[in-house]
């Protein structure tokens, strides 16, 4: 069965910061990943994904994320933290049947 | 676009009532997806659909939940009758394969149900 594991229920960095989000994954065949994140109060949002390719994707915000196959990750980082990156970030993997499997979500807390 | 739509975005109801929550995917896309975000499960998929037609509902908590998509722009997902442990934030999503790998989903805001 598929499943998606983000180890860290928190992250505390300070702005300016390098900030890393981890994520680990156990699917069968190739791997399809995306990161979402939540703000308070709203809806998950598409950040980056990867589908195949270069392992170093670069989405919104100014997030990146790594795949190494062989570590079965896909951690998400950010050069320079702000505070405005504080929110919640799900870690997720698409199945062949376009079923997203999520993580169970790691807070963000970017501090002053 | 206007992104997904989701009504009511906040319902108080009482135990036993029904509850209908809506959803309008983004237009040209041909999967939609319920999900419920609770703090102790995290966010479970409840049931999708491709070109209106569900395809899994395993994710469906029991009898107690339906969930119908009579047309490609509208959805819905009733909880009859409703119990307190239904409290949660449902949220709709929508996508679309398109003629290329574009497999995210896009999420709308969630309707926020309270059960007392």
């Amino acid at each position: 069965a598929q499943s998606v594991a983000q180890p860290e229920d928190q992250v505390n960095v300070a702005e300016g910061n390098p900030l890393t989000v981890k994520c680990t994954y156990s699917v069968s065949g190739n791997p399809y990943l995306f990161w979402y994140v939540q703000y308070p109060n709203r809806g998950l949002q598409f950040l980056l994904k990867y589908i195949t390719g270069d392992n170093l994707v670069k989405g919104s915000y100014g997030f990146e994320a790594e795949f190494n196959k062989s570590q079965t990750s896909f951690h998400l980082k950010k050069p320079s933290a702000l505070v405005s990156d504080s929110a919640l970030y799900f870690c997720a993997a698409r199945n062949a049947g376009n079923m997203l499997t999520f993580g169970g979500g790691t807070r963000l807390m970017v501090k002053p | 676009d206007a992104g997904v739509i989701q009504s009511p975005r906040h319902e108080v109801t009482e135990m036993g009532q029904e509850v209908t929550l809506r959803c309008k995917p983004i237009s040209g896309h041909d999967y939609l997806f319920w999900y419920r975000q609770t703090m102790m499960r995290g966010l479970e998929l409840l049931i999708y659909f491709n070109n209106n037609v569900p395809i899994d509902d395993s994710g469906m908590p029991e009898d107690r939940f339906s969930a119908k998509m009579p047309n490609a722009s509208f959805s819905t997902l009733k909880i009859q009758p409703s119990e307190p442990r239904d409290s949660a934030v449902y949220f709709c999503a929508s996508s679309s394969f398109g003629t290329g790998p574009s497999y995210e989903q896009y999420f709308g805001p969630g309707t926020r149900l309270t059960v007392t």
